[in-house]
């Protein structure tokens, strides 16, 4: 079975530091990984997507950048934060291919930048 | 203007009542998911679907690509089913609803 992980769980950051989150799955191998970002109360935007290691696509940046330096491994991240970061975070994962589109939710990341 | 909108935005349900929430599509759609988020925030998957109906339990969504809309139909409403239900649709990029924020009340 698959899981995905993400770390951390939460996040109290100041205005201009640095940002890591990390996303991890195990159990698939080559899936198609997804960020995305839901402001409270918010519906949820697509931050970037990868469909292989090395290759990330932005949809939406918002000053933040993603890298997959692994197979089953997606990190967000940004050198300096906004205010307009704080929200919560989701990696997901799918099957690559057509007819496989059920994307799969990890349990978040609530960042607050301060 | 939003791709995928969502009716009703909140919604209150008296517990063993019935409801539908719908989706309708400004984008060409040939799938849709359905998920809840739960208070933690946690996204459940509901649906996956392709023109056509499932039911699982209380739970029945139908997606009609042609008329561009989805609808989840929740039977019996218990109070775990409080929470917020979003629909999504895409492949590479997907796009969600703004979401229907549910309480049942016992």
């Amino acid at each position: 079975a698959q899981t995905i992980h993400q770390w951390p769980v939460a996040e109290i950051k100041a205005v201009g530091s640095p940002l890591s989150l990390g996303c991890t799955i195990k159990g698939k191998s080559s899936p198609n990984l997804y960020w995305y970002w839901q402001a409270t109360g918010g519906t949820l935007q697509q931050l970037f997507y990868s469909i292989t290691v090395g290759q990330v696509e932005s949809v939406v940046q918002l000053n933040l950048s993603a890298s997959r330096p692994k197979d089953d491994q997606f990190i967000l991240s940004t050198e300096k934060l906004l205010l307009s970061h704080s929200g919560f975070y989701l990696c997901a994962w799918r099957f690559g291919g057509a007819g496989a589109e059920t994307l799969y939710f990890g349990s978040g990341t609530r960042l607050t930048v301060l | 203007g939003d791709k995928v909108k969502q009716s009703p935005s909140a919604l209150s349900l008296q517990e063993g009542t019935n409801s539908a929430l719908r989706c309708n599509f400004s984008i060409a759609a040939t799938t849709v998911q359905w998920f809840l988020q739960n208070p933690r925030g946690s996204l459940i998957n509901l649906f996956y679907l392709v023109p056509g109906t499932k039911e699982n339990g209380r739970l029945k969504s139908a997606f009609d690509s042609k008329e561009s809309y989805s609808t989840l139909h929740i039977r019996d409403a218990q109070l775990e089913d409080s929470g917020t239900y979003f629909c999504a649709t895409g492949y590479q990029n997907f796009y969600f609803g703004k979401g229907t924020s549910l309480t049942v009340i016992p």
